[in-house]
């Protein structure tokens, strides 16, 4: 299978504890997203990657949350002090730029993080 | 900021049936695309279909078509011959050319019965 995968699939873990979580994109893809999306709701926006570049982060992301992607590959998102707000599920996304302005995102499965 | 607004939480449809999704959005912006993502329950979230706003053409694809109002910022989708495989959350969403960012509505359950 050559799409996005996450890695884990699913994170229980306790309030306070630290926690990463891991992406890899579909290899040819240089641009790699994160979202967060809550229960019932639609994903929202954290932060995006150009190659190892982060170019654009949320005000969602609190300082508690850290994105790498070295090497431009994989990424990880590591959430510090987890506390209950932070249950959600973690989608990761890449799309490859090509020159053109669109640039289809696939999706990750997503890690699901329930923060007890 | 872009807002997407998704009007209708559930939708159910019988099978081989219509469907009609509602979506309207807020921007500013000139040059935009939009979408609509499925994302079937446990699965992840896939494409069905997007439109350029530059494009007067409302986008086709199979048994998916959009009814795209630049004017009114609504971005309809319908589902025609409705399938069981069409059970799902769909998401509309708004990109901003140029931009990797994508603004989600907070989705539609559609529920299609046998």
């Amino acid at each position: 299978d050559t799409g996005v995968s996450q890695d884990p699939r699913h994170k229980i873990t306790k309030r306070g504890q630290n926690v990463t979580f891991r992406c890899d994109p579909i290899s040819e893809h240089n641009r790699l997203y994160w979202y967060r999306q809550t229960l019932g709701q639609g994903p929202e926006f954290l932060t995006y990657f150009q190659n190892e570049a982060q170019l654009e982060k949320s005000r969602l992301l609190s300082d508690r949350f850290s994105a790498e992607r070295p090497k431009g590959s994989f990424s990880t998102l590591e959430i510090q002090r987890t506390e209950q707000g932070d249950s959600a599920m973690y989608l990761c996304a890449s799309s490859l730029l090509s020159g053109g302005s669109y640039y289809e995102q696939y999706f990750g499965p997503g890690t699901r993080l329930t923060v007890t | 900021a872009q807002t997407v607004t998704q009007s209708q939480p559930e939708m159910s449809v019988q099978e081989a049936e219509t469907v009609t999704l509602s979506c309207t959005y807020d921007t500013s912006e000139n040059n935009y695309y939009l979408f609509w993502y499925k994302q079937p329950p446990s699965r992840q979230m896939i494409l069905v279909i997007r439109q350029e706003a530059y494009k007067q053409q409302n986008a086709t694809e199979n048994r998916f078509s959009v009814n795209f109002q630049k004017a009114a910022k609504s971005f309809s989708l319908k589902i025609s011959d409705s399938q069981l495989g069409d059970t799902a959350m769909y998401f509309c969403a708004f990109m901003k050319w140029g931009s990797g960012k994508l603004s989600f509505g907070a989705g539609t359950t559609v529920t299609v019965r046998a």
